[in-house]
Formats: C-alpha cells, sequence, structure tokens
C-alpha cells in the first residue's frame, strides 16, 4: 500500500524566516514519483516539483528547495527567507510507477505572519 | 497554466437530486480524475479515466458516477446528492503513461453545497 503522511498539520512562521515542510512517504514500488502542490487562500492548486524514484539530486528554485531522502523515505520541501504569499496550504504527493493513481497526504497549511 | 475548466464553479442543491460538474480540458491529454478535498482529508480520488470511454474507481467512488464520451470532457454525476457529498471537487489531467509519469494538473474546482 502506499501511503503520504505530512505530519505537520499547521505551521506559523514570522516572515523571513526559513521553514520546513516534512513528507514521508511509503511504497513498496522502486520506481515512484513525488511531487509537490501549492494550494494558496485562492483555492487553486499549483504544481510546484516533481521527483523520480531514481533521481536524489536535491534541487532548489529560488527560495524553494527539495530534500529528497530515500533512505528515510522523505521529500521535504523548505522555502527560505519566507514571505507572506508563501501562506497556502502544501501537498505532497506520490505515485508509483505502475498506477494510474496519485496519492495525497493531508496538507500543511502555513501561516507566514507579517 | 493547463487549459482546464470546470462547470460550474459553485452550485447549491437539494438533498435527493441530481447533480452534474463538467471538467473541460483543451490539452488533449488522456487521462483525466476527478477529487474531492474535504478538511482532514486532504484530496481524495473519486473516479479517473484513461481514455474514451475508459474509467475507474478511486478511494471514494460510492454515490458517484463519471461518463467521458469525448477526449476533451469528463463528467461527474451525483444521481441523489447527499449532504456528505457536501465538498470542494477538482478535476485534473495528466498525459501519464505507464513507465512514464507525468504531472497532473488541476481545474479551479467546482465549491457544491447540498443542503
Amino acid at each position: 500500500a502506499q501511503k503520504v503522511t505530512q505530519a505537520q498539520t499547521e505551521i506559523s512562521v514570522v516572515e523571513k524566516e526559513d521553514v520546513t515542510l516534512d513528507c514521508v512517504y511509503e511504497t513498496r514500488d522502486t520506481t515512484y514519483y513525488l511531487f509537490w502542490y501549492k494550494q494558496p487562500p485562492s483555492g487553486e492548486l499549483v504544481f510546484l516539483i516533481r521527483r523520480n524514484s531514481f533521481d536524489e539530486q536535491n534541487e532548489i528554485s529560488g527560495r524553494y528547495s527539495w530534500n529528497f531522502q530515500k533512505s528515510t523515505s522523505s521529500f521535504n520541501f523548505t522555502i527560505t527567507a519566507s514571505q507572506v504569499v508563501d501562506s497556502a496550504v502544501y501537498f505532497c504527493a506520490l505515485s508509483a510507477n505502475r498506477d494510474d493513481k496519485i496519492i495525497f497526504g493531508k496538507g500543511t497549511r502555513l501561516h507566514i505572519l507579517p | 497554466d493547463a487549459g482546464i475548466t470546470q462547470s460550474p464553479r459553485h452550485k447549491v442543491t437539494e438533498t435527493g437530486t441530481p447533480v452534474t460538474l463538467r471538467c473541460h480540458q483543451t490539452e488533449n491529454h488522456r487521462y483525466m480524475y476527478w477529487y474531492r478535498q474535504d478538511p482532514g482529508h486532504g484530496l481524495r480520488l473519486i473516479h479517473y479515466s484513461y481514455g474514451v470511454k475508459d474509467t475507474d474507481k478511486g478511494e471514494v467512488s460510492d454515490g458517484y458516477s463519471v461518463s467521458r464520451s469525448k477526449t476533451e470532457d469528463f463528467l461527474l454525476t451525483l444521481e441523489s446528492a447527499t449532504s456528505s457529498q457536501t465538498s470542494v471537487y477538482f478535476c485534473a489531467i495528466s498525459e501519464s503513461d505507464r513507465g512514464r509519469k507525468e504531472t497532473q494538473y488541476f481545474g479551479p474546482g467546482t465549491r457544491l453545497l447540498v443542503l
């Protein structure tokens, strides 16, 4: 069975602080894909990143970075120098290569306080 | 942005009435999905389609049916709406193919209230 756990239900940080959102996944497949999505207060779901299981290289995109560690089955997301516009719900998701479906975590609500 | 629209965007209906939500895409993607989003549950898959007239159930399919008669349209029907189906419904599309997993892109959502 596949599972995604986002243990942090809600996080609040003050603007300009760094914040890390945790994502732990479970799968028996050796080939799988991991995703992060952002859902701002306006409600739409915005794709942020997709990573396959063979690529453990960390990725940085501006203030966003992702740390993929197969040894701990984690795919954590860090926002550096957070801004109020980063306030949103963030979802981590997993899809096995043999499966048509994506399993989503329950999300972490991030509040960036001015 | 992926060309995905959902209609209606908001709907209020009464228990026992049928409701149909429409998802329309202009990307010619093979896969289409319907999710519901509820507090504390994240996104849960209702049904999905892997081609015209090809559909399969997700984890919360009871009380819902789908149809896909054209590549661009995926309909979700609540045959007899219940208050437990009050939710935000999202459609998603992807060009996923076995051996190559592509990203799902989401529509703007439909907020449904069943009284």
